[in-house]
């Protein structure tokens, strides 16, 4: 049972390159979720999907897109990287009636 | 405003120290309390609580939940250098027709030897 697969672990990039930070989960999870966690601070949620087709943003969403075309991938959009993005990124997921959050393992992006 | 407040947000002990950590939260439809603790990647599934008083424990860490007073603590008893990491908690809430999360900004623990 892999959980919440993310890729990559960790990624350099140029100010102003794209990429794509993907997630999958094989649990059968409606919700999923990207946080970005800086030094010393606290998870903050990017963006969030309730099921395939549907998504929403969380408190910091500037700078990046998701899309849900599927329940199992839930990938993060970089447009123009920015150093503020440097980050360590979590994509998570929960099932409809449980309650427990399952983490991917993290991917560590540094802009530079 | 929805939010969950952790204290202390860090904490130095030696080790066989017990600690106590507090989490209390402001929501409305609250479902359950999460417990996560966090090293140096991504967070790990501690506990869940969702009934007041009852207290759940696993070796050396239990934490329990009081709806009334809305908080819960996170006991570490016989702390070991082990246990230094970031204490994560988290509410689940109803929102509308969703369910939302918050979290606190953690608790830092360092346990010296």
């Amino acid at each position: 049972n892999a959980g919440v697969t993310q890729t990559p672990k960790f990624r350099i990039l140029k100010i102003g390159q794209s990429m794509t930070l993907q997630c999958a989960q094989d649990m059968n999870h409606n919700y999923m979720y990207w946080y970005r966690q800086d030094p010393g601070m606290g998870l903050k949620l990017i963006y969030y999907s309730v099921g395939a087709g549907i998504t929403d943003k969380g408190e910091v969403p500037n700078g990046y897109n998701v899309s849900r075309s599927t329940t199992e991938d839930f990938p993060l959009r970089l447009e123009l990287a920015a150093p503020s993005q440097t980050s360590v990124y979590f994509c998570a997921s929960r099932g409809e009636s449980g309650n427990t959050i399952y983490f991917g393992e993290g991917s560590w992006l540094t802009v530079v | 405003e929805d939010k969950v407040v952790q204290s202390p947000l860090s904490l130095v002990v030696h080790e066989g120290d017990t600690v106590t950590l507090n989490c209390s939260y402001e929501v409305t439809n609250f479902r359950s309390l999460l417990w996560y603790k966090q090293e140096k990647k991504a967070p790990t599934f501690l506990f869940m609580l969702t009934s007041s008083g009852i207290e759940k424990k696993s070796g050396r860490l239990s934490s329990i939940l009081d709806k009334k007073e809305l908080f819960s603590i996170l006991n570490i008893t016989a702390t070991q250098t082990g246990d230094s990491a970031v204490y994560l908690c988290a509410v689940v809430f109803n929102a509308g027709n969703n369910r939302k999360l918050i979290w606190g900004l953690g608790t830092s623990l360092a346990v010296n030897p």
